[in-house]
């Protein structure tokens, strides 16, 4: 079956910065790969998403870039700033469901001021 | 729409209890899929339905576990008898296959079993 691996598994940037955190699947059937932001007692919410038949997608200071030769995709974030702590799933998933996920293990992305 | 609601959010029961966990999905959602969070093994797939009907279940660690859809409207996921070893945060999702929508996760329920 289908395995994700993520990393790093925290990150600390300073206010400003752009933070990267990378994935891989091992599944060549995957075709949506979705990344969701986790804070503290909530469940995950998704930022941004992208199909296998395309190779970059950018929303305001949120990037996902995916090279599906290589199975990576990663997820950049520019100018951060505080609120953009949490913690940062990957994840990746065959077939028509945007539900059926399998989800990486997470990424603890802290901004300090 | 309120999203997905999942109830109850906090529950503490002793080992041995049975455990009824609800998830009351987004209204024209077809597709529910119940996730286990823990910090050894992250978020899980635990059983997903689409339209009322299991479709995959092989991610339900043990028999002890049972998840059933009667309507559109409503879903629960029981465990019995819970084991310590269930402690986590189980999460409800639903989307609608076919319309390209994300998956939309519930708060969560916390479990913790003594």
């Amino acid at each position: 079956g289908e395995n994700v691996e993520q990393h790093p598994s925290t990150l600390s940037v300073q206010e400003g910065d752009s933070a990267v955190i990378k994935c891989t699947y091992s599944d060549s059937a995957s075709n949506y790969f979705p990344w969701y932001k986790q804070e503290l007692g909530k469940g995950p919410q998704l930022i941004i998403d992208i199909r296998s038949n395309v190779g970059e997608k950018k929303d305001q200071r949120i990037a996902v870039t995916l090279n599906k030769t290589a199975k990576h995709f990663s997820l950049h974030i520019t100018e951060t700033q505080p609120e953009d702590s949490a913690v940062y799933f990957c994840a990746a998933s065959t077939g028509g469901s945007q539900g059926n996920l399998i989800f990486g293990k997470g990424t603890k992305l802290s901004v300090k001021p | 729409d309120a999203g997905v609601i999942q109830s109850p959010r906090h529950e503490v029961t002793e080992m041995g209890q049975e455990v009824t966990l609800r998830c009351k999905p987004i209204s024209g959602h077809n597709s529910l899929f119940w996730y286990r969070q823990t910090m050894m093994r992250g978020l899980e797939l635990l059983i997903y339905f689409n339209n009322n009907v299991p479709i995959d279940d092989s991610g339900m660690p043990e028999d002890r576990f049972s998840a059933k859809m009667p309507n559109a409207s409503f879903s629960t996921l029981k465990i019995q008898p819970s084991e310590p070893r269930d402690s986590a945060v189980y999460f409800c999702a639903s989307s609608y296959i076919g319309g390209g929508t994300e998956a939309f996760f519930g708060q969560g329920t916390r479990l913790t079993v003594v």
